[in-house]
């Protein structure tokens, strides 16, 4: 099955530090890769993604991501951690569903980032 | 800015009651889509459309049924909700294939 996971439930990391939020994906072809964001009791934000191009995508609030084909692996990284980037994470591939192509999310993964 | 709106926020339902979910889009696109939110199940896809009057089940359609006459709306109904139903719904957008979604604030909704 076409899909992606987040290998890790919980990412903890001090202020200041660099953090990565794992993502690996398995889909035949080319793969477009997304990542989310949603702050407590809100809906997702968008945040980057990879389509084509350059392997080091950047996205928003300082965010970016690292394509890997042979380890297919999409992990988001951020130099510099921030209290307020503690949030829930998601990764997303597209998937085809009948002639078209939808979106699979993977479970999420909640980053805390300690003061 | 994309702005994708919900009808409610929270909102508490009876087993059995019929209850009805609206998203509205205010930037023309093609595609909507209704998720539940769980948590450690992530994010699953109920139904997806791909323009007015077309709608595609997604994983998890028992118990539900969408509803999409104009392309900025897009209803999500529950004809007779069940306590396994309580969950976040989010509702999104997406112009085309290859782009983004955007995504309502989502409803919260519990059947007691």
């Amino acid at each position: 099955a076409q899909s992606v996971a987040q290998p890790e439930d919980q990412v903890n990391v001090a202020e200041g530090n660099p953090l990565t939020v794992k993502c690996t994906y398995s889909v035949s072809g080319n793969p477009y890769l997304f990542w989310y964001v949603q702050y407590p009791n809100r809906g997702l934000q968008f945040l980057l993604k990879y389509i084509t191009g350059d392997n080091l995508v950047k996205g928003s609030y300082g965010f970016e991501a690292e394509f890997n084909k042979s380890q297919t692996s999409f992990h988001l990284k951020k130099p510099s951690a921030l209290v307020s980037d503690s949030a829930l994470y998601f990764c997303a591939v597209r998937v085809p569903s009948g002639g078209s192509y939808i979106p699979t999310f993977g479970r999420g993964t909640s980053l805390i980032v300690h003061p | 800015d994309v702005k994708v709106t919900q009808s409610s926020r929270y909102l508490v339902k009876r087993t059995g009651e019929k209850v009805f979910l609206e998203c509205v889009q205010d930037m023309d696109h093609e595609n909507m889509f209704w998720y539940r939110q769980d948590p450690g199940l992530g994010l699953r896809l109920i139904y997806f459309s791909y323009d007015v009057k077309m709608k595609e089940k997604g994983d998890i359609p028992e118990g539900y049924s969408v509803s999409r006459e104009k392309k900025e709306r897009f209803s999500l109904i529950l004809e007779s909700a069940s306590t396994n139903q309580t969950s976040m719904y989010l509702c999104a957008s997406r112009l085309t294939l290859t782009y983004e979604q955007y995504f309502g604030p989502g409803t919260r909704l519990t059947v007691t």
